[in-house]
């Protein structure tokens, strides 16, 4: 069975600093990984996926996630934070499948950007 | 223009009452979805339609009806509600026909029963 971790409910970071908000996976097979925001009462965002190809995936908003394999790791990163990137940020890993393809989600950590 | 859009986005009502989510996509996309998120911000799948066809139930008790007219939309209906359904709804599509296609969210329904 997929499942996904994000071992942090939280994430401090000062704006202008670089920030990384973690998560780790486990899958059979070749993952499908995903990046979706939420801001506060909305709904959630679609930022940057990794399918196959290059280990370093650019998104939305200028972040972006590298994959690693050996440590089935897909780690969200930005080189340089924003107060507006304060939210709700999770990871999820979707199955193969077509008509049943569905996506798990993580616990989501919740980014606080400080000016 | 909205890709998935779903009203009510605020619903407050009262235990034991029946209410219903509408949810359409312009996407033209085949497969639909409905995931809750609780007030821990957990989200989980409950149901998927992939042209009108029920696909995934997960286990969500026989109170929650999804209905599926046509491809492009997926409403949701409770029966008798209770406290515990209080949650945030949103609803999903994708297209099937390549295994990483993106999934994409409405803005969600905000469901308090009092």
């Amino acid at each position: 069975a997929q499942s996904v971790a994000q071992p942090e409910d939280q994430v401090n970071v000062a704006e202008g600093n670089p920030l990384t908000v973690k998560c780790t996976y486990s899958v059979s097979g070749n993952p499908y990984l995903f990046w979706y925001v939420q801001y506060p009462n909305r709904g959630l965002q679609f930022l940057l996926k990794y399918i196959t190809g290059d280990n370093l995936v650019k998104g939305s908003y200028g972040f972006e996630a590298e994959f690693n394999k050996s440590q089935t790791s897909f780690h969200l990163k930005k080189p340089s934070a924003l107060v507006s990137d304060s939210a709700l940020y999770f990871c999820a890993v979707s199955n193969y499948g077509g008509a049943t393809n569905k996506l798990i989600f993580g616990t989501g950590t919740l980014l606080a950007v400080q000016p | 223009d909205t890709a998935v859009s779903q009203t009510p986005k605020y619903l407050v009502t009262q235990m034991g009452n029946d209410k219903s989510i509408k949810c359409e996509q312009n996407l033209g996309h085949d497969t639909m979805y409905w995931y809750k998120q609780d007030s821990k911000k957990f989200l989980k799948i409950m149901f998927s339609y992939n042209n009108k066809e029920l696909i995934i139930n997960e286990t969500v008790p026989n109170r929650f009806s999804p209905k599926s007219p046509d491809k492009a939309h997926l409403n949701l209906h409770i029966n008798s509600l209770e406290l515990g359904d209080s949650a945030v709804y949103f609803c999903a599509s994708r297209q099937s026909t390549l295994s990483g296609n993106t999934i994409y969210f409405g803005e969600g329904s905000w469901l308090t029963v009092v």
